[in-house]
């Protein structure tokens, strides 16, 4: 079974760019969830989606925004890019999230904003 | 902030011996997770502990949970370089996923 897949792996852009980052579930996972990870605030929720439907985001601007297709694909999107905005974006996928059960994690995109 | 706090922030000990780190929390929980992130990659699950359970094992792993304080600890027993890693642990509050600090543990050869 393959894992979770986040594509790209890395990426540079520069400030007011916009970014979208992608992201595959494992095969009937009907969750995707985003998270931010940096050095100074750790790993941060920024959305979770589950049948296309957004149900639960987290305290970030509306720069950041998200969407999920019908197979489950999920995309997120940063627009007018900032500094601050580089970290690492994980993706992660799961059955029915808020059911004792694990999540999925997939390798990343790290995003360099300059 | 739901945020749990995790102690030792880093840790460094020799192959073969013990290690624990512990978490604390804030609100009541569902059930606390165990995660393991390699050198800034993905986070690998490791372990998932209900709330009405108090300790569970899974090969070198051990967790317990103590609710009434709302702490964790998780111990991995005679470990090895591979066992380098950030720890981290994560509190499930509907569907989404609220993760400590972290524990930086480093396992010298």
């Amino acid at each position: 079974k393959a894992g979770v897949t986040q594509t790209p792996r890395y990426l540079i852009k520069t400030r007011g760019q916009q970014v979208t980052l992608s992201c595959s579930p494992i095969s009937g996972h009907r969750s995707v969830s985003w998270y931010q990870q940096t050095p100074g605030q750790g790993l941060q929720f920024l959305f979770e989606y589950f049948s296309e439907t957004q149900r639960n985001k987290g305290n970030f601007p509306g720069r950041f925004s998200g969407r999920q297709f019908s197979n489950s694909r999920s995309e997120m999107n940063v627009s007018t890019l900032e500094l601050g905005d580089s970290a690492l974006y994980l993706c992660a996928s799961s059955v029915i999230p808020g059911k004792n059960t694990e999540a999925f994690f997939g390798q990343g995109t790290r995003l360099t904003v300059v | 902030s739901q945020q749990g706090e995790e102690d030792p922030q880093a840790l460094s000990i020799q192959e073969g011996e013990n290690a624990t780190m512990n978490c604390s929390y804030k609100t009541s929980i569902n059930n606390l997770q165990w995660y393991r992130q390699n050198s800034g990659r993905g986070l690998v699950h490791l372990i998932l502990i209900r709330s009405n359970e108090r300790e569970k094992h899974s090969g070198r792993l051990r967790v317990t949970l103590d609710t009434s304080k709302k702490s964790s600890s998780l111990l991995i027993t005679a470990s090895r370089a591979a066992d380098t890693a950030s720890y981290f642990c994560a509190t499930e509050y509907g569907n989404k996923l609220v993760f400590g600090a972290g524990t930086i543990l480093r396992v010298k050869s």
